[in-house]
């Protein structure tokens, strides 16, 4: 059974960026996305964007256009989620998780969460 | 705000059953058969419990039922158990460019 595993817990400044890793044991990135949701405090989910790996390209919510990056390494099935110009608003649990179904959009395996918190 | 709406608060008692409803749009759970639902409990993260509107993945008690109608998406629990104290969210893929829409969630209490 494939397991993701992501980094550890960040605190950031304002206005710096914040790389969260997702690394997937006992399994490959073949077939599959690797989608990416926050939460924030007493909130709901939140998607942020997926890469297919085979595909490369990846989507992102317009949310965050232009202010994220989501990259996979295949040969270390590794994905990687990087948010720039941090606000204290993008304090959150964010989650990795695999993504599949015909269109990818729903998310069968989930990462545990990375805590990032925005103080100044 | 979230772009699925979902009721954010419910509760029923034990052995009850209850429907948690989700509207969308033509655009996203009225166009397509892609609906899915997860289970979150406190300090956890997210489970699948249904996905393509009505299928429950290895090991998801048959308690949880899905369904949709037009643009309205619905999870059903049946004999409502203690454990299924939690939040319930649902999602739906979306036309265009963003692939994914969550709704806001149900926090269920079960009493």
């Amino acid at each position: 059974q494939v397991q993701l595993l992501q980094s550890g817990a960040e605190v950031k400044k304002p206005g710096s960026s914040v790389k969260v890793s997702c690394k997937a044991f006992g399994g490959t990135f073949a077939d599959y996305g690797i989608g990416w949701v926050r939460q924030a405090p007493g909130q709901g989910l939140e998607w942020m964007g997926l890469i297919i790996p085979v595909l490369g390209t990846p989507n992102y919510a317009q949310f965050f256009h232009g202010r994220i990056s989501i990259t996979a390494d295949e040969s270390t099935n590794t994905a990687y989620m990087e948010l720039d110009s941090l606000t204290f608003e993008d304090t959150a649990i964010y989650y990795c998780a695999r993504v599949t179904g015909t269109l990818y959009y729903y998310m069968d395996i989930w990462g545990k969460g990375t805590t990032v918190i925005v103080s100044s | 705000q979230s772009a699925l709406t979902q009721p954010a608060s419910m509760s029923g008692s034990l052995g009850q059953s209850i429907t948690v409803s989700c509207t969308g749009t033509s655009n996203d759970i009225g166009a397509y058969n892609y609906v899915s639902w997860y289970q979150q409990q406190p300090g956890t993260a997210p489970k699948l419990l249904i996905y393509d509107v009505m299928n429950r993945p290895s090991g998801v008690s048959h308690r949880f039922s899905g369904s949709k109608s037009g643009n309205t998406a619905s999870l059903t629990i049946s004999g409502l158990q203690a454990e299924d104290e939690a939040s319930y969210f649902c999602s739906s893929y979306m036309r265009g460019n963003t692939f994914v829409v969550f709704g806001g969630g149900t926090n269920l209490t079960v009493l």
